[in-house]
Order: structure tokens, then C-alpha cells, then sequence
């Protein structure tokens, strides 16, 4: 079945470095979402990327879906300790799901 | 709006008993999911109705029902529940564009 990969699975990072997570899909997406989960709260919707090729950008948060819109990135610029949580990336399936990567935990040290 | 609301948001259960989670959304989206989630294994799906009067299994249904009971509300059932069936319960709801909401989750321990 489809799958979604994830990495790496953990990064502890100084404040002020930068951070980046990667996700790679086995098929072809029509799109794919990025989600953040705070430590003990819940997943919530970041982004979505639509367009191969495309980057969206958030104040210190870029986001890219690769040419074959198989593989997508969030890149962090200067990490404040505000971007600690989970970082997930996710791709629609077939019946209305979502397949998630197994995501990325951040964590930074101040 | 309260968007995707969940109950409880904790329980303890010991092997063998049986409850009810409880799901609500106020979005008036037709879609509804039940995901479990473990440290390290990520997001798995458990059942999703993608309209109301249906359901399907996920990634991990064994040992789960679920009632779409109208189009707000979606509840998981555990009817003898297992040490291994400890876990954080998330309902979600999803709108047209794929998009998903969570509710804020039931931290479950069984014993």
C-alpha cells in the first residue's frame, strides 16, 4: 500500500540553528499536507502544497513539494524554542484518507 | 464553533472493560476519522466514515467498532479492552481540500 516516509526521526537543535525534515511518498501525490503537534496537544494543519515544484513560505518556515511530487521539505530558519513539537507530513489516499509519516521531533535547546 | 470536540480526555480502564469514546465536530463536514497514536509509530488510522451511514476499516482496526450515529458525531468503541490498546485516541474531520482537524484527543491506559 501507499506509504510515507519520514526523516530523520529526531533533531535537537541550538536556538538559533536551523532545522529541516524530509518526506518521500512510494507513489505520486495529488498533494501533501504538513501538520505540527505541540508537545501533549494535538496534529494541526500547517499547509498544503498542490504544484510540482511548488515553496510556500511561513515567516521563518519553507515548505516545498518536489518536481515529481513524490518527496516534499520543511525547512525552519533560526529555530525559536516556540518551534518545538512533531512536524508530520501527509499524503491523500484512496477514500478520502491520509496517509501520515511517522514524523519528525524537534527539540531546542536555548 | 468548537470545532472537533472529544471525550474523555482521560481514562483508565482495566483488561477486559469496555467504553465508549466519543467524537463531535460542528464543521458540518462529511468525513470523520479515528486515529491512534504511539511514540515513534506515528499516526495510524483505526476506521473513517467518509459520509454519514458509512464505515470503513483503517490501518488498524482489530479489537474497535464505530457508530457514525449522524453527521456530527463518530464514537470508538472498545469492547474488552488490552494493555496494548493503551494509547492517545485522536478524532479528526476533514473538509473538501483533504485538510484535517483534530480534536484535542483521550489519553487511554489500560491495565
Amino acid at each position: 500500500g501507499q506509504q510515507v516516509m519520514q526523516i530523520p526521526q529526531y533533531q535537537h537543535v541550538q536556538e538559533g540553528e536551523d532545522f529541516t525534515t524530509y518526506c518521500n511518498s512510494s507513489t505520486t501525490l495529488s498533494n501533501i499536507q504538513w501538520y505540527k503537534q505541540r508537545p501533549g496537544g494535538h496534529p494541526v494543519f500547517l499547509i498544503q502544497l498542490v504544484k510540482s515544484g511548488e515553496v510556500k513560505k511561513q515567516k521563518r518556515l519553507t515548505f516545498q513539494f518536489g518536481e515529481a511530487k513524490k518527496n516534499s521539505s520543511l525547512h525552519i530558519t533560526a529555530t525559536q524554542t516556540t518551534d518545538v513539537g512533531t512536524y508530520f507530513c501527509a499524503g491523500p489516499a484512496y477514500g478520502n484518507k491520509l496517509v501520515f509519516g511517522a514524523g519528525t521531533i524537534l527539540r531546542v535547546k536555548s | 464553533n468548537a470545532g472537533v470536540t472529544q471525550t474523555p480526555k482521560f481514562q483508565v480502564l482495566k483488561t477486559g472493560q469496555s467504553m465508549t469514546l466519543q467524537c463531535a465536530q460542528d464543521m458540518n463536514h462529511n468525513s470523520m476519522y479515528w486515529y491512534r497514536q504511539d511514540p515513534g509509530m506515528g499516526l495510524r488510522l483505526i476506521y473513517y466514515s467518509a459520509s454519514e451511514g458509512t464505515t470503513d476499516k483503517g490501518e488498524v482496526p482489530n479489537g474497535y467498532n464505530v457508530s457514525r450515529l449522524n453527521k456530527r458525531e463518530f464514537s470508538l468503541r472498545l469492547e474488552s479492552a488490552a494493555p496494548s490498546q493503551t494509547s492517545v485516541y485522536f478524532c479528526a474531520s476533514r473538509r473538501n481540500t483533504d485538510t484535517q482537524y483534530f480534536g484535542p484527543g483521550t489519553r487511554l491506559t489500560v491495565l
